[in-house]
């Protein structure tokens, strides 16, 4: 069973470009989360996506940053018009969603670079 | 969520046991203890969680005191490879996002 998936793996952007990562959660995982981790921090919360539903996005910026998560396909998270400050790893996680418990299965991530 | 306290860092020699703390006075009945760890550059890996009884998995045994205000997490023998942040985060059985601290820096010495 393959793990959660992100690409690319490193992705370089100019200021006011447009950035988009991709995750596949594990087989049978319904549920994506998407992570940020900017240099020197921990990781922070972005948004929580079901299939075709986005169930919490309290922590995505609210400008230029969108995610989806549709019937098929991976999971998109879209920044636009790209800032020096977007630099960071960006973590995808999925889960199985057993009931009572919070598991989640992270991927490698995907290092944004802005110049 | 209840908020969780922990070392910032630690050392412990190759081989040996490697055990971490953590403090979560504030907890409420219906909240698990979950740890995870980053391995420097990689992507959080979960370890192991609990809600009222110690746990044991491949990886690791959690220790949950009686009152539940706080738990170990224990490497029986640990290895370079453990090298690593280890996150204590504690939070109800919903399918939410997870609140990272800042957690404890576990080196292993050889």
């Amino acid at each position: 069973n393959a793990g959660v998936m992100q690409n690319p793996r490193h992705l370089v952007r100019r200021r006011g470009q447009e950035a988009r990562l991709r995750c596949s959660p594990m087989k049978g995982h319904s549920h994506v989360y998407w992570y940020r981790q900017l240099p020197e921090e921990g990781l922070k919360f972005m948004v929580y996506l079901q299939k075709e539903n986005i169930i919490d996005e309290s922590g995505m910026p609210k400008e230029r940053f969108s995610a989806e998560f549709p019937k098929e396909g991976p999971s998109i998270l879209r920044i636009q018009q790209v800032v020096r400050g977007d630099s960071a790893a960006y973590f995808c996680a999925s889960s199985p969603r057993r009931q009572g418990t919070n598991e989640q299965f992270f991927g490698p991530g995907t290092r944004l670079t802005v110049l | 969520d209840a908020k969780t306290t922990q070392p910032t860092s630690m050392d412990c020699a190759e081989g040996r046991a490697a055990n971490l703390p953590c403090n979560h006075s504030t907890i409420s009945g219906n909240e698990y203890v979950y740890w995870y760890r980053q391995i420097h550059s990689q992507g959080p890996q979960y370890i192991i969680h609990g809600l009222k009884n110690n746990e044991t998995n491949e990886m690791a045994s959690l220790i949950i005191t009686e009152d539940r205000k706080s738990s170990t997490l224990i490497l029986p023998h640990a290895t370079l490879r453990d090298t690593a942040v280890y996150y204590c985060i504690v939070r109800g059985g919903g399918a939410d996002g997870l609140t990272f601290g800042k957690g404890t820096h576990l080196i292993i010495q050889p």
